[in-house]
């Protein structure tokens, strides 16, 4: 069965420096990737995805992922944290064969910047 | 506010009884997806359709659970019977159609069942 795996519950880093939040996933064929944040009280919200493509994705609020196929990751990196970033993310991949957002999530993991 | 609503936002419900989710997708979007959020979970995907045909249903969406979207745009989601394992929180996502590569899907703020 399909699944993504975010090996790490909590996430903490110091304000200015740079995060990564870990994500692997297993697929075969050319997987579709996501990452989605969540604030307390807010819906998911959409940071970026991986189709095809440069393996470096620039999304929002500064995030950027590395897709890695020998590895099978697709980790969540920003150059420099901000208290603000603190949330849930979650990353996601594509229902193989799935022609709409039928989306399977990691457990997810909860980013902790500190002043 | 032009997102995706759902309502109500808390339900608390004893078990046994019967309860329904409303959402309201952004409105120039075909396709509407439910999906169920457990505490330390990420969301697990439940049902989409696409206008008002309901194209996929997990394997998660037992008898009891039943879904619709009667004229393609609010959608319902109903739990019959409820049971303790139902607590959770229900997001209601919406997208165009198209290809994921040229579409995002947009969630809404969720709602949170707790069944007693």
């Amino acid at each position: 069965a399909q699944s993504v795996a975010q090996p790490e519950d909590q996430v903490n880093v110091a304000e200015g420096n740079p995060l990564t939040v870990k994500c692997t996933y297993s697929v075969s064929g050319n997987p579709y990737l996501f990452w989605y944040v969540q604030y307390p009280n807010r819906g998911l919200q959409f940071l970026l995805k991986y189709i095809t493509g440069d393996n470096l994705v620039k999304g929002s609020y500064g995030f950027e992922a590395e897709f890695n196929k020998s590895q099978t990751s697709f980790h969540l990196k920003k150059p420099s944290a901000l208290v603000s970033d603190s949330a849930l993310y979650f990353c996601a991949q594509l229902e193989s064969g799935a022609g709409s957002y039928q989306l399977t999530f990691g457990k997810g993991t909860k980013l902790s910047v500190i002043p | 506010d032009t997102g995706v609503s759902q309502d109500p936002r808390h339900k608390i419900t004893k078990r046994g009884q019967n309860v329904t989710f409303r959402c309201d997708p952004i409105s120039e979007h075909n396709r509407l997806y439910w999906y169920r959020q457990t505490l330390g979970q990420g969301p697990e995907f439940l049902t989409y359709f696409q206008n008002e045909a309901q194209l996929e249903k997990s394997r998660l969406l037992s008898d009891r659970f039943s879904a619709e979207r009667p004229k393609g745009s609010f959608s319902t989601l109903e739990i019959q019977r409820t049971e303790q394992g139902d607590s959770a929180m229900y997001l209601c996502a919406s997208s165009l159609t198209g290809t994921v590569k040229n579409t995002e899907a947009f969630f809404g703020q969720g709602t949170r069942l707790t069944v007693v």
